[in-house]
């Protein structure tokens, strides 16, 4: 079974810090990490993946397969950050997505 | 590119009535398209992968005679909401795979059952 795991529910923090969404994951055979946003009233929509190894609006992930985890980072943020983030993972050949739980991400002025 | 829409955007219905949802690959052809629900404050959670003229295949828990899911071309596939009751009421999300491996999400229909 594959499982991802968002701890942080709520995460705010000011604009200018450093800002990290966690994400750890649970699957037996080699997965594809995703992370999704969705901003206020939009659709959710791709931010980046692990294949790709690219920084998409200053964000980051490495996949850590040692601690199963894909940490969103980014080292400044910015207040138009303030979105849910939700991670993802596919597993298999028919590439079904099981998201986390989301973490709410409130960047302040 | 990899634009997918919904139809509709919301829609109230009485208790036992059907309702349809349609999702659309604007500009792309989508071989497979996944539906969602997601409840308020929560993730979404997958309820059936789509093919295009396969059966779709339903998670577990999710009655396969009560959301009914037809994928009749590369840009179309439907879910119909049989006799639909308040617990019905939700969001629904639909995505389309515009290649093997990324799913585009459209911007999903929101159910109210009275």
């Amino acid at each position: 079974a594959q499982r991802v795991t968002q701890p942080e529910k709520l995460l705010s923090v000011f604009k200018g810090a450093p800002v990290e969404l966690k994400c750890n994951y649970s699957y037996s055979g080699s997965p594809e990490l995703f992370w999704y946003v969705q901003y206020s009233r939009q659709r959710l929509q791709l931010l980046l993946r692990h294949i790709s190894r690219e920084s998409i609006k200053g964000f980051t992930a490495d996949l850590n397969k040692g601690e199963t985890s894909f940490h969103l980072k980014k080292p400044f943020a910015q207040e138009e950050d303030s979105a849910m983030y939700y991670c993802a993972l596919s597993g298999g050949s028919n590439y079904k997505l099981t998201f986390g739980k989301g973490t709410l991400l409130t960047v302040n002025p | 590119g990899a634009v997918v829409s919904q139809h509709p955007s919301w829609v109230i219905c009485k208790s036992g009535t059907s309702v349809k949802i349609e999702c659309r690959s604007l500009d792309f052809q989508a071989t497979t398209m996944f539906w969602y629900r997601q409840f308020p404050k929560q993730s979404l959670m997958l309820m059936a992968t789509s093919n295009e003229g396969s059966k779709a295949t339903y998670e577990q828990g999710v009655e396969k005679d009560k959301f009914l899911i037809n994928h009749a071309s590369l840009t179309l596939s439907t879910l119909t909401v049989t006799s639909a009751h308040p617990e019905d009421s939700s969001f629904y999300i639909c995505s389309a795979d515009s290649r093997a491996d990324t799913q585009y999400f459209g911007p999903g229909t929101r159910l109210t059952v009275l």
